[in-house]
Parts: structure tokens; C-alpha cells; sequence
């Protein structure tokens, strides 16, 4: 199984100010047909997860713009440029290029 | 709009079966894989599995495989999650997932407890 490694597990970050989560896969993410099928995942309290990037950079429909994803191969980097109030949550990354696909344990994201 | 409407929580004993509904609208459902993933209580999120609804065809993780299965009814665009031999490790909210991740069911409690 492909290893989602994520860093920092704990991020308090002060209102207004940037905030980067970074991903490490065990093996590259690279699809035999091209594509690297690494996504964000944003999950609020008591909410079920929302998807916020696909395919490392892509927002998704109605994410806001101050979210951006990067990276190739095996690592991957969340962006938020600047933290609001209702960023508060718990952020994944996953993988869907491999079976079984996997999460990364989470960043619990916090205002300082 | 994209709907996946799951069924209700439920509440087992040990080594009993549930089984989970999701009922998906908006979409073509034949058109894109249906996964599950489950989250236990304070935990992160884990693959269970998908299915092809056009095909029928499954993928499991290992650690469910001869425990779960999956199926779709194309006819009325719902997708079962069966799980059996149950533990109070299974406890979870269970969701299910299109595709590319970008909309998840409600979620379905399932508590395990004596």
C-alpha cells in the first residue's frame, strides 16, 4: 500500500497569515496514463470531508482561490495564503493512482 | 446538483452484518466509480473499497476483502455497502464517494456494541 505521509500533524496559524501542509507518498503518484491522482481534502467539525484540490493543483468548484496545491512525483504542498476563520478543520491528503487508494493521517489546522 | 443520500444509522452486535445504502442523483451513475471510506470516532479517514456500477466490477482493501461487499443497482441508482462479522472495531461513519472525491454522502453511523 502507498504511505501518505503528512506534515506538520498540528498547524496554528494566526488570522490572515499563510499556511502550508506538506504530503510525502511512500511511492511516486504518477499514473500509468499520465495523471497523478493526489488530492486535498478540507473536513470541518462534525462535517463530512469537502474536496478543496484534485489532482495536486485543480480547486475544485467553489473553493476559494486563496487555496492552491503543487508538487510532482511524491511531494505535495497545500497552500492556504491566507487563513480565515473558517479554514478550521482537518485537512487529508489522498491518493487515488494506486488500490487501495490512502489518506494521510491529517493536519488538524487551528487559529493561533 | 449532486446528491448521495445515505441510509440511517444503525446500531449492531458484534458478529452481526449491516448493510448501507446510498441513493446517488445528478450524475449519470454508471459514469464513475462508487467508493467507501469510513471514518471511526476522533480518527481519519480509510478506504474501504469501490465498485463499477456499469460493470459490477470491485476493488477491495486488503483488510476488508471476504468481509465486505459492494454492489450498485443501476436500475434505481443506489449502491449497497454489505459488512459482515462485525467488531466494535467497525464502529464508524461510513460514506459513500464518487469518483474524484469532490461529493460525499451524509455519512452512516454504525455503532457496534453488546
Amino acid at each position: 500500500d502507498i504511505v501518505m505521509t503528512q506534515t506538520p500533524l498540528s498547524s496554528p496559524v494566526a488570522l490572515g497569515q499563510p499556511a502550508s501542509i506538506s504530503c510525502r507518498s511512500s511511492q511516486s503518484l504518477v499514473h500509468s496514463e499520465g495523471n497523478t491522482f493526489l488530492h486535498w481534502l478540507q473536513q470541518r467539525p462534525g462535517q463530512p470531508p469537502r474536496l478543496l484540490v484534485y489532482e495536486i493543483s485543480n480547486r475544485f468548484s467553489g473553493v476559494p482561490d486563496r487555496f492552491s496545491g503543487s508538487g510532482a512525483g511524491t511531494d505535495f504542498t497545500l497552500k492556504i495564503s491566507r487563513v480565515e476563520a473558517e479554514d478550521v478543520g482537518v485537512y487529508y491528503c489522498m491518493q487515488g493512482t494506486q488500490f487501495p487508494y490512502t489518506f494521510g493521517q491529517g493536519t488538524k489546522l487551528e487559529i493561533k | 446538483e449532486v446528491q448521495l443520500v445515505q441510509s440511517g444509522a444503525e446500531v449492531k452486535k458484534p458478529g452481526s452484518i449491516v448493510k448501507i445504502s446510498c441513493k446517488v442523483s445528478g450524475y449519470t451513475f454508471k459514469d464513475y466509480y462508487l467508493q467507501w471510506v469510513r471514518q471511526a470516532p476522533g480518527k481519519g479517514l480509510e478506504w474501504v473499497g469501490l465498485i463499477d456500477p456499469e460493470h459490477g466490477k470491485t476493488t477491495y482493501a486488503v483488510k476488508f476483502q471476504g468481509r465486505v461487499t459492494i454492489t450498485a443497482d443501476t436500475s434505481t441508482d443506489i449502491a449497497y455497502m454489505e459488512l459482515r462479522s462485525l467488531t466494535s472495531e467497525d464502529t464508524a461513519v461510513y460514506y459513500c464517494v464518487p469518483g474524484t472525491p469532490g461529493y460525499w454522502g451524509q455519512g452512516t453511523l454504525v455503532i457496534v456494541s453488546s
